[in-house]
């Protein structure tokens, strides 16, 4: 089982939809959790960390579950320049950061 | 956040060959990361670059293919060597934040020919 893993996408949607990412992780010991944009041959980019009672910036909202070792994206009113891949990353007490699989999002006009 | 800069950012190299990569931060970090992100995947993590000490690899990753420099808290080399067509990949040098935050160097894409 892959630490981290993500839904394989890709995501299509169009302007202004409401779409949800979901990531699993498999270490109950991770402490650290964060959504990562990368866009196309582009390096990732912080989005948001995610913390346990759940945090918004905008029109996103992350959510975290330790009980069922899950972290959620929700976007709102899609934009075509949220178009890109979403990295979902776990940090352990090792201190190393473990990114997920990715999922691609496509906002159409 | 941290400004982050690398050299090359892209090169096509010949098979055997070996090709050093910098990266280089615009203030004292502590944690600095290098990765490879090969085409149509996600980041896989070589090594960390300790300052003053050897690096920490990654399992798969071995210091005599790929040596790490880190001579001070604000620059780091990566080294590619003996390359083969399998190293063909974007290679990103990162940096930990106050806050856990990872910031990302812009990469460096390698194609072995």
């Amino acid at each position: 089982r892959k630490e981290v893993e993500q839904d394989p996408g890709p995501f299509n949607v169009p302007e202004g939809a409401t779409v949800a990412f979901n990531c699993t992780y498999s270490n109950s010991a991770s402490q650290s959790f964060f959504w990562y944009r990368q866009d196309c041959r582009k390096e990732p980019k912080l989005l948001m960390s995610v913390y346990s009672s759940g945090n918004e910036d905008g029109r996103f909202t992350a959510q975290l579950n330790r009980a069922s070792q899950y972290i959620s994206l929700l976007i709102r009113d899609s934009k075509l320049s949220d178009s890109a891949t979403y990295l979902c990353v776990v940090r352990d007490y090792g201190q190393n950061f473990v990114f997920g699989p990715g999922t691609r999002l496509s906002v159409l006009p | 956040s941290a400004v982050i800069s690398q050299k090359p950012s892209r090169d096509i190299c010949q098979r055997g060959t070996s090709l050093t990569i910098q990266c280089q931060v615009d203030s004292q970090v502590t944690m600095m990361f290098w990765y490879r992100q090969q085409p149509g995947q996600s980041l896989t993590l070589i090594a960390t670059a300790n300052q003053g000490s050897e690096a920490t690899y990654e399992s798969g990753f071995v210091i005599d293919k790929f040596p790490i420099s880190r001579p001070n808290l604000t620059f780091s080399t990566l080294t590619v060597s003996n390359m083969s067509p399998e190293d063909s990949s974007i290679y990103l040098c990162s940096v930990v934040g106050g806050r856990s935050e990872q910031f990302f160097g812009p990469g460096t894409r390698l194609t072995v020919l």
